[in-house]
């Protein structure tokens, strides 16, 4: 199993609070990722990073923001939490043997009333 | 990184084997082939991946005819315990040009007692 970790695992949060969901990892990755995912649908892609002081925006548009100033840590900022942001977001990082593969954390359930 | 098609949905029941066909026309030489599963309010695991003929592991068998155009996911004797959504994503990497993978819908196997 891959060391990826996701805190918290559940939030609830009134409106206009500012969150901020950690993920790191302890495999030395350099490319990390965010996806946002509801129920029964699909993952999207909304935040992806290359490196340390790389971000770069998903196929998703996103209010989230991203930093990443150490390798084992991408965390994923929401500024002023808002309804629609009620999703599940989960974390990934990547190697390549071969080709890439994604390990992902367990997620982050985050309810906004 | 090549567009997939995959059946959204199966059924099975238990006992059985279970295969998923992925389609893949436009593969690229370097691209991989890589399955993932997905358990509801968990993130995609790693299951297999492969560039050419036959792969085995302890959980899946991944097979890839010689013009590679598909590949068939191969889950032995499954259980309810396997009921999940299955990805078939292809390629070598995601690049630095803004290529990421894309997960899509997946196909949904329900096993049946």
């Amino acid at each position: 199993e891959a060391d990826i970790y996701q805190t918290p695992r559940y939030l609830v949060i009134g409106t206009g609070k500012k969150i901020t969901l950690e993920c790191s990892q302890t495999m030395g990755h350099d490319k990390m990722y965010w996806y946002q995912q509801d129920p029964g649908m699909e993952l999207h892609l909304i935040h992806y990073s290359y490196g340390v002081n790389s971000t770069e925006k998903g196929d998703l548009s996103s209010e989230s923001t991203v930093s990443r100033i150490r390798t084992e840590h991408f965390p994923l900022t929401l500024e002023s939490a808002r309804p629609s942001h009620t999703s599940q977001y989960l974390c990934a990082s990547s190697v390549q043997e071969g080709g890439e593969t994604q390990y992902f954390g367990p997620g982050t359930r985050l309810l906004v009333l | 990184l090549a567009k997939t098609t995959q059946p959204i949905s199966m059924d099975s029941y238990e006992g059985q084997e279970v295969n998923i066909t992925c389609s893949h026309n436009n593969i690229a030489t370097n691209d991989y082939i890589t399955w993932y599963q997905q358990f509801p309010s968990q993130g995609p695991r790693f299951i297999i991946q492969g560039y050419k003929t036959k792969v085995t592991n302890e959980v899946a068998s991944l097979f890839i005819p010689a013009d590679r155009k598909s590949s068939t996911l191969s889950l032995p004797r499954v259980s309810l315990s396997d009921t999940a959504v299955y990805y078939c994503l292809v390629g070598e990497r995601a690049d630095n040009y803004g290529q990421n993978f894309v997960f899509g819908p997946g196909t949904r196997l329900s096993v049946l007692p």
